[in-house]
């Protein structure tokens, strides 16, 4: 099992960013993929999930609004995205699987700086 | 709800700690808890899910239980080694919203 993130990106305020989430070794289709952000030297927060298998998506009210969530099952892909990015989404980004033992990809890099 | 964790806790090789992780609303037994060890610049790993059960891989100086009287779980390792020095955070779920503690630092003196 396998969840292999993009890598790092650096941006400007304003611009927009997609990052991605490919999954192996498992059926993406029927599990809910996770996104996790961890800001600099802090906890792990919960942003959002979404089912592959029918796009249903759920956010954290902490994100709503901020992000967008997706994925292209056809791919075994997730994906997160800002369309006019912050300072303070300066973070690593995770996807995950909480389904039975879980599985966490390596982390995507995210730092927005002007 | 939230969970609460210690912030720091610390203890020398050999010996057992044990972190806990409080639900503060909602029983902590409606909901499977998971535990994640993450080192120093790594991703978290999974060391306990639903409750007790270990990943293959993951020693059996590791183990997860959970204590309705406080509504509390805990993760408690054994045998402590310097390896095992890391961030531990917890997570449960209600309905599909996800919740983290705010995560353990262990130190092994």
């Amino acid at each position: 099992v396998q969840l292999v993130q993009s890598g790092a990106e650096v941006k400007k305020p304003g611009e927009s960013l997609k990052i991605s989430c490919k999954g192996s070794g498992f059926g993406f289709t029927n599990y809910w993929i996770a996104w996790v952000r961890q800001m600099p030297g802090k906890g792990l927060e919960w942003m959002g999930l979404i089912y592959p298998g029918d796009s249903d998506t759920r956010y954290s009210p902490s994100f709503q609004g901020r992000v967008t969530i997706s994925a292209d099952k056809s791919i075994s892909t997730a994906y997160l995205q800002w369309s006019s990015l912050k300072a303070s989404d300066t973070a690593m980004y995770y996807c995950a699987t909480f389904s039975g033992q879980g599985y966490w990809g390596q982390g995507t890099l995210v730092t927005v700086s002007s | 709800f939230m969970l609460t964790q210690p912030h720091s806790v610390s203890e020398s090789p050999g010996k057992t700690v044990t972190i806990s992780c409080t639900r503060s609303s909602g029983s902590i037994a409606s909901n499977y808890v998971q535990w994640y060890q993450q080192r120093p610049g790594s991703a978290p790993t999974t060391v306990i899910y639903e409750d007790t059960q270990r990943p293959s891989g993951v020693p059996d100086r590791f183990s997860g239980s959970i204590d309705s009287s406080s509504n509390s779980a805990s993760l408690t390792i054994s045998g402590l080694r310097t390896e095992d020095e890391a961030d531990y955070f917890c997570q449960s779920y209600d309905g599909s919203d996800q919740v983290f503690g705010g995560g353990t630092k262990l130190t092994v003196l």
